[in-house]
């Protein structure tokens, strides 16, 4: 199956600077690349995601970047504010055998200090 | 419209007990999936479904049996229940498809102790 490193695990920024988490996967074949944000206690929320004919996406303050090449992305919060606090999970998704399957990330923790 | 709906919230087992976990989506999605979540391992697939009647086994699926036999439903079975599956259980659904707009919907989560 699909194998995403995710780094770091932990991660402190102020309020107002930029954060960037970076993540790999192992199958050239995966083609959908999503991104969650999971506050304590909390179900996984989609923040953003991008698919492999793209390689870079943004919504206000989050972007998300892609290299194929490389089989790496990244997360990128600028202006962070201290509601951006919580674990964020990369994923990657192949279709095989029908489905649409995740393989996640171990997740980061990303706090803001205010 | 209530999204993905997971009973219960918490529960209490002991080792040897056996228990269902349900999800319930009604968002008309066609793939349904478990994935179990612990400290420092992310979220790991266990079983899913990519339609009524048919279920498939993900990465950790030992210990664990599912079924569907409605569209809406998915059921994640505990037959012996293991301290090892100790655990936050989430449920998520999705539309058949590949790429943005195909996102995974999950459910609120449910917290098992196993002692």
């Amino acid at each position: 199956g699909e194998n995403v490193e995710q780094h770091p695990s932990t991660l402190s920024v102020q309020e107002g600077d930029s954060a960037v988490i970076k993540c790999t996967y192992s199958d050239s074949a995966s083609n959908y690349f999503p991104w969650y944000k999971q506050e304590l206690g909390k179900r996984p929320q989609l923040i953003i995601d991008i698919r492999s004919n793209v390689g870079e996406k943004k919504d206000q303050r989050i972007a998300v970047t892609l290299n194929k090449t490389a089989k790496h992305f990244s997360l990128h919060i600028t202006e962070t504010q201290p509601e951006d606090s919580a674990v964020y999970f990369c994923a990657a998704s192949i279709r095989r055998d029908g489905a649409n399957n995740l393989f996640f990330g171990t997740g980061t923790r990303l706090t803001v200090i205010p | 419209n209530a999204g993905v709906t997971q009973t219960p919230k918490f529960r209490v087992l002991k080792t040897g007990q056996s228990m269902t976990l349900l999800c319930a989506q009604d968002m008309n999605h066609e793939y349904m999936y478990w994935y179990r979540q612990d400290p420092g391992m992310g979220l790991r697939l266990i079983h899913y479904s990519v339609g009524e009647g048919t279920t498939a086994k993900g990465e950790v699926p030992d210990g664990y049996n599912v079924s569907r036999l409605k569209k809406q439903n998915f059921l994640l079975g505990l037959e012996s229940a293991a301290p090892s599956q100790t655990s936050v259980y989430f449920c998520a659904s999705s539309y058949a498809g590949t790429g943005t707009g195909y996102g995974y919907t999950f459910g609120s989560g449910t917290r098992l102790t196993v002692v």
